[in-house]
């Protein structure tokens, strides 16, 4: 079965700066898709950024970019430029031939 | 922009009880889920809804369990004889169709407490 691990639990960053959020999952399919959701706080879970594990390029959304080795099924994202609507929790996910998986979370603080 | 919406936004019911959590799904989106999280845990796929029929469903999905589309616009859950562990948050999403890139919206959830 698939599963995907958040080690993080917590993380916090200064505004304007860079943080990166950790995540691996473990699979032995070759073909799926990996995501990161953000979770406001009392708000829906939206999609942040998306990446076909096929394409070998990461993705990136404006400040949002990924770091995806497949090999060593990891999947970080990267904030730039950190600003305080970015403070939420953040879950990575994996889908393959079943559901979407979900990690535990990542609970990011921005300080002003 | 449209959004996934859910009713209500807490139920809290005795166990033994039945709830119904609400949702209405993005216009045009064919594919509907829910999943649910457990305080400190992880977000867990229930069951996945196409063309009126559930079209894939978890172990957690089981006999207590039941969804429906009664109308055009509404999505339940149906949750027969509540029990103290079904406590959690439960959240409804929609896809525009079932491929795996498809981004799924979701609802703000449900907070169940099963007392």
């Amino acid at each position: 079965a698939q599963t995907v691990t958040q080690s993080q639990p917590e993380m916090s960053v200064q505004e304007a700066e860079t943080v990166t959020l950790s995540c691996t999952y473990d699979t032995s399919e070759s073909d799926y898709y990996l995501f990161w959701y953000k979770q406001p706080p009392s708000r829906q879970m939206i999609l942040v950024i998306r990446q076909e594990a096929y394409k070998q390029q990461n993705a990136t959304e404006n400040r949002f970019s990924v770091n995806f080795q497949k090999a060593a099924k990891s999947f970080s994202l990267k904030i730039s430029d950190s600003q305080l609507g970015d403070a939420a929790m953040y879950f990575c996910a994996y889908q393959g031939n079943t559901p979407l998986v979900f990690g535990k979370g990542t609970r990011l603080s921005v300080i002003a | 922009e449209p959004e996934v919406t859910q009713t209500p936004s807490h139920q809290v019911t005795q166990m033994g009880q039945e709830v119904i959590l609400r949702c209405v799904p993005i216009s045009n989106h064919l594919y509907f889920y829910w999943y649910r999280q457990i305080l400190g845990q992880k977000v867990e796929f229930l069951v996945s809804f196409y063309n009126n029929e559930i079209s894939e469903k978890s172990e957690i999905f089981d006999d207590q369990f039941s969804v429906e589309r009664p109308d055009g616009s509404n999505f339940t859950l149906k949750i027969r004889s509540t029990k103290l562990e079904d406590s959690a948050m439960y959240f409804c999403a929609s896809s525009e169709n079932g491929y795996r890139n498809n981004e799924q919206f979701f609802g703000p959830g449900t907070r169940l407490t099963v007392l």
